[in-house]
């Protein structure tokens, strides 16, 4: 069946490093969604990737939906604490909606 | 604030038992989805309805069931409780009716922390 799996799962920084989150799916996605879930929060939607190989960025992350439609990546500059938590990426397959399995980021000040 | 809100916010209940969880969508949006999050893990898509229909369907349980009514909001009804049914449920509301279709973003509720002890 559909599958989107990320990694790293867990990853823990220091402040002011870099940190990145790979999503990778087993079938072709028309889009990739990203959402931030903080501890005790819940999901809030961050960017949409539409077309193949598109960058997209806000501030200190970039994302990048891959050529074949097939993976994506989030990166963050400098991490601050105020990024604490799980990075979720998703799409569309068969008419459904298929979350990744989240990378927990955690920040040390 | 999402503009989704969901009750309660917490359930306490018994294995063998049925509970209803209430969601209602941003004004707007005709599409509701329904998701289990298990402690520490990822978001299991349950079900989606729009305006009133079921949409499309995930790894629901048949002891769980769903409906949106005429005003919009859903209700999630999970009967027969057992002890790995305790998870947070999310709601989540979008306009359209394709979920991830372009700019179809999804607003999520506080969700509903059910333990069944």
């Amino acid at each position: 069946g559909q599958q989107v799996m990320q990694i790293p799962q867990y990853q823990h920084v220091q402040e002011g490093e870099d940190f990145t989150t790979y999503c990778n799916s087993s079938t072709t996605l028309s889009n990739i969604q990203w959402y931030k879930q903080r501890p005790g929060g819940h999901p809030v939607f961050l960017i949409q990737l539409v077309k193949s190989g598109e960058v997209k960025k806000q501030k200190r992350l970039t994302f990048q939906f891959g050529e074949a439609k097939k993976n994506s990546s989030l990166h963050i500059t400098a991490t601050q604490t105020t990024d604490v938590g799980t990075y979720f990426c998703a799409g569309p397959a068969f008419n459904k909606f298929y979350f990744g399995s989240g990378t927990k980021l955690n920040v040390k000040p | 604030d999402s503009g989704v809100t969901q009750t309660p916010k917490h359930l306490i209940t018994a294995t063998g038992q049925r509970v209803t969880l209430r969601c209602s969508p941003r004004s707007g949006d005709l599409s509701v989805y329904w998701y289990q999050q298990s402690l520490d893990q990822g978001l299991q898509f349950l079900i989606q309805y729009y305006n009133g229909e079921e949409r499309a369907k995930g790894n629901i349980l048949e002891r769980f069931s769903a409906q949106q009514f005429p005003d919009l909001h859903s209700e999630l009804n999970l009967s027969s409780l057992e002890l790995g049914d305790s998870a947070l449920y999310f709601c989540a509301s979008s306009v359209g009716i394709q979920p991830g279709s372009s700019y179809n973003e999804q607003f999520f509720g506080p969700g509903t922390r059910l333990t069944v002890l």
